[in-house]
């Protein structure tokens, strides 16, 4: 089963925006990951953060995470084209299982 | 370099065949992968967790008997997809997690039974 949902479901913004994606989930976590994936193929590692930790910068990435709130965001600053994806958060228990949001499928107009 | 490696990347196959999806963890040995399948502009829903030497956990609603999954070494996890049918074409992928690390997934398999 999933573990939550991601909003918004789809984003379309211009070239040079910044981009925010939210997710929440719904059990206690390990750790949460978030994920991109280009049209019919695998997908691409971004950032993790842990349970103990509030924020990570990687790039052009800010990732955030309430734990209170059960909640993540992405932030991808400056975006470009090539960000164009769907992009998807996943949350790891104490099992090891990653349960995936729904995703937000973000297109960035040149 | 990859870390898993997945095989085949794409296969057709006929309706009521059984076709075999294998996982490879190549940086460490894994007692555990994990099987995800994706439908068309969906999102990835977990399948099965794949213990070494021991049987498969399925999610609820997963056939077990349709979705086989063999784990015979720390390095091997195979997904076989039984009397396949059209509505089995899907997108599936194996990933392995190391600890409390960032999960590393195969390239992914896109099965289309015609």
């Amino acid at each position: 089963s999933q573990q939550g949902e991601e909003d918004p479901q789809a984003l379309s913004i211009q070239e040079g925006e910044n981009a925010t994606m939210n997710c929440s989930y719904k059990t206690s976590i390990n750790n949460l990951q978030w994920y991109r994936q280009n049209s019919g193929r695998g997908l691409v590692h971004l950032i993790l953060i842990r349970s103990n930790e509030r924020e990570k910068h990687s790039g052009r990435l800010r990732v955030t995470l309430d734990t209170s709130k059960k909640s993540s965001s992405l932030l991808i600053t400056a975006s470009r084209a090539a960000d164009t994806a769907s992009y998807f958060c996943a949350t790891a228990s104490n099992n090891n299982d990653m349960r995936f949001g729904a995703g937000t499928r973000l297109t960035v107009k040149p | 370099g990859a870390v898993v490696s997945q095989h085949p990347s794409r296969v057709i196959c006929k309706s009521g065949t059984s076709v075999k999806i294998e996982c490879r963890s190549l940086d460490f040995q894994a007692t555990t992968m994990f099987w995800y399948r994706q439908f068309p502009k969906q999102s990835l829903m977990l399948m099965a967790t794949s213990n070494e030497g021991s049987k498969a956990t399925y999610e609820q609603g997963v056939e077990k008997d349709k979705f086989l999954i063999n784990h015979a070494s720390l390095t091997l996890s195979t997904l076989t997809v039984t009397s396949a049918h059209p509505e089995d074409s899907s997108f599936y992928i194996c990933s392995v997690q190391r600890g409390n690390t960032e999960a590393f997934f195969g390239q992914g398999t896109r099965l289309t039974v015609v």
